[in-house]
């Protein structure tokens, strides 16, 4: 079973900076099949990105994903008051086993 | 508009039986594998079982392998998680997801319902 970790646990940073998220894998990730989810408390998930660094229908410009093999990035270029939320990073490539990343906290400093 | 409700939830004690359901609309449900992921309070996202569109290929988490049997019913566009033999720690919001693919292997969750709450206690 691939193990994702997340780092760090907690971001805290202010509207309009730049967020970086980080995703390690504990093997190389099929074919970059990795997603990231945006979860605000009370919610859903909601997918943001696939395949490491394909944006999801809707999904803003200032969401982007990066890397390969067991290293993964999320961006997003400017914090918006609606991007303070719990992300997490998925693997879809080791079938029949999804795993998830412990997630990161992006809070308001 | 795709839309998923998760239903069947509730308060069971250990070791009885649960059997959750999720009722999909908005898309061509046959076309799609289906999840069930679920969240135990203030934890993360643990994947518990997926289901081709066809229902020949299937797959459980070992936490709940033996114990949780999912299925499907593609005429009446809908997902089933039968659970068995409960535990403390099968406490969670079960969520429903749509795969983006029809088969098991490779596919992300592209869609999701807002989840139905299982609480084991006594």
């Amino acid at each position: 079973e691939i193990v994702l970790t997340q780092s760090p646990g907690t971001l805290s940073l202010s509207p309009g900076e730049r967020a970086t998220l980080s995703c390690r894998a504990s093997q190389s990730v099929s074919s970059s099949y990795l997603a990231w989810y945006q979860q605000k408390p009370g919610q859903a998930p909601r997918l943001l990105i696939y395949g490491a660094s394909s944006r999801a229908t809707g999904i803003p410009d200032r969401f982007s994903g990066s890397g390969s093999g067991t290293d993964f990035t999320l961006t997003i270029s400017r914090l918006e008051p609606e991007d303070f939320a719990v992300y997490y990073c998925q693997q879809y490539g080791s079938s029949p086993r999804w795993t998830f990343g412990q997630g990161t906290k992006v809070e308001i400093k | 508009e795709v839309q998923l409700v998760e239903s069947g939830g509730g308060l069971v004690q250990p070791g009885r039986s649960l059997r959750l359901s999720c009722a999909a609309s908005g898309f061509t449900f046959d076309d799609y594998a289906m999840h069930w992921v679920r969240q135990a309070p203030g934890k993360g996202l643990e994947w518990v079982s997926g289901i081709s569109w066809n229902s020949g290929s299937i797959g459980y988490a070992d936490s709940v392998k033996g114990r949780f049997t999912i299925s499907r019913d593609n005429a009446k566009n809908s997902l089933y998680l039968q659970m068995n033999s409960l535990r403390a720690e099968d406490t969670a919001l079960y969520y429903c997801a749509k795969s983006s693919n029809s088969i098991m292997v490779t596919g992300y969750f592209d869609y999701w319902g807002q989840g139905t709450l299982v609480t084991v206690s006594s």
